[in-house]
């Protein structure tokens, strides 16, 4: 079956970095658009980025560019986010989700994963 | 950017009635050349992550109970819960992924 498992979250101090990954199975992940959403606490969704299922397109929130960048490894069947100059209001949790439809590239998202915790203090 | 505005932002309904979310876009996310809407309807509980309900505004998903329904075009979308369950309590959210970056309206929460 499907799974999409995020690790790399923690507390971090505001300016320093963290990345994020997100190890899936139990489908052709080459294959799947997939994308990164978080959710402050208490808060509603909020999209971060998406990256199409070679690599080739990648784009990002306002709220993020520049500072995040979205990655994956085919052949590890991982999706990856660093996130760079962290502030306050990064803190999130980050899902990881993948593209309803096979080899699409504006799709819903079908399967998230259970999330990974990132806390901005200092 | 497309901006998607959910009303009403919380929402409680008795067990059996009908329930009604709304879902208004700043743009069209009907695509002329497919016919299709864009948008999505998801469903959160406390938790656990977002769970798709509804996609190209009216295809509901495999396993999804058929009192949910999804209609509207163009700007104007609408979920519909026909007859309000205990398990439907949770926050619900539309989203648009007819641009390159998508965006979710705010939420609306429905409760008993």
């Amino acid at each position: 079956q499907v799974k999409l498992v995020e690790s790399g979250g923690g507390v971090v101090q505001p300016g320093r970095s963290l990345r994020l990954s997100c190890a899936a199975s139990g489908f052709s992940f080459s294959n799947f658009g997939m994308h990164w959403v978080r959710q402050a606490p208490g808060k509603g969704l909020e999209w971060v980025a998406v990256i199409w299922k070679d690599g080739s397109n990648k784009y990002y929130a306002d709220s993020v560019k520049a500072r995040f960048t979205i990655s994956r490894d085919n052949s590890k069947n991982t999706l990856y986010l660093q996130v760079n100059s962290l502030r306050v209001e990064d803190t999130a949790v980050y899902y990881c989700a993948r593209n309803l439809g096979e080899n699409g590239d504006y799709e819903p998202l079908d399967y998230w994963g259970q999330g990974t915790l990132v806390t901005v203090s200092s | 950017d497309i901006v998607l505005t959910q009303s009403p932002d919380s929402l409680a309904v008795s067990l059996g009635e009908r329930a009604t979310i709304n879902c208004k876009s700043s743009q069209k996310i009907l695509f002329n050349s497919n016919r299709k809407n864009y948008l999505a309807w998801y469903q959160q509980k406390p938790g656990q992550p977002p769970k798709l309900l509804i996609s190209w505004a009216s295809a509901r998903e495999s396993g999804v109970p058929d009192r949910f329904s999804g209609s509207g075009s163009g700007t104007d979308f609408t979920l519909t819960i026909s007859s309000l369950q205990a398990e439907d309590v949770a926050v619900y959210y539309c989203h648009q992924y007819y641009t390159k970056e998508s965006t979710f309206g705010q939420g609306t929460k429905l409760e008993i």
